[in-house]
């Protein structure tokens, strides 16, 4: 049982390129969260689907984009990458919400430069 | 003010003391409660839920105090591998999770 799992763990990227990160959980999970996490921050939610076919900004949702393609999978996209944007980033999953356990994947971590 | 908030720490704490971390939150009309561990460069992971009339695992306790709008989490008979950072983590009644910003925990031999 995989859990959730992220791609890529590493990424570099120059300021204005963009990219997709990856997440999919195997658990039949009907929410997704996109979070970042800075130091002295915390974890940030950026956006989340509470279930298939919803999506909804969070805490930080500008420069980012989300599609929730089914119910296994959830990615986030950077149109222009920016310095600010370097961070870890985790995908997680949960069966329902708020309420009950949410499952991390491993994280990626961005650097822009 | 954020909405959830922890002393950063670091807690240095010899192997074998008990050691408690208190958390605040904002909201009264929050529903639930957990406490997450995260090892570092690691992913968060649930260490226990916190129920309305306190919950014990182990050497672990949480505690809720919902008129002074807290919870705390007790660790007892402190180990190495203990040494992580503890995160409090609160649900306003929502589809989503708010985690404070961590308390790092460090257990010397």
């Amino acid at each position: 049982n995989a859990g959730v799992t992220q791609t890529p763990k590493f990424q570099v990227l120059k300021t204005g390129q963009s990219m997709t990160l990856q997440c999919a959980q195997d658990m039949n999970h009907n929410s997704m969260y996109w979070y970042r996490q800075d130091p002295g921050m915390g974890l940030r939610l950026i956006y989340y689907s509470a279930s298939e076919g919803t999506t909804d900004k969070g805490e930080v949702p500008n420069g980012y984009n989300v599609s929730r393609l089914n119910k296994r999978e959830f990615s986030l996209r950077l149109e222009s990458a920016a310095p600010s944007q370097t961070s870890v980033y985790f995908c997680a999953s949960s069966v329902l919400g708020g309420d009950t356990e949410a499952f991390f994947g491993q994280g990626t971590r961005l650097t822009v430069v | 003010r954020k909405e959830v908030e922890q002393d950063p720490g670091p807690f240095n704490v010899p192997e074998g003391a008990t050691v408690a971390f208190n958390c605040t939150y904002s909201n009264s009309a929050s529903q639930s409660f957990f406490w997450y561990r995260q090892d570092c460069r690691k992913e968060p992971k649930l260490l226990m839920s916190v129920y309305s009339s306190g919950n014990e695992d182990g050497r672990f306790t949480a505690q809720l105090n919902r008129a002074s709008q807290y919870i705390s989490l007790l660790i007892r008979d402190s180990k190495l591998s203990d040494s992580a950072t503890y995160l409090c983590v609160v649900n306003f009644g929502n589809e989503k999770l708010t985690f404070g910003t961590g308390t790092r925990l460090t257990i010397i031999p």
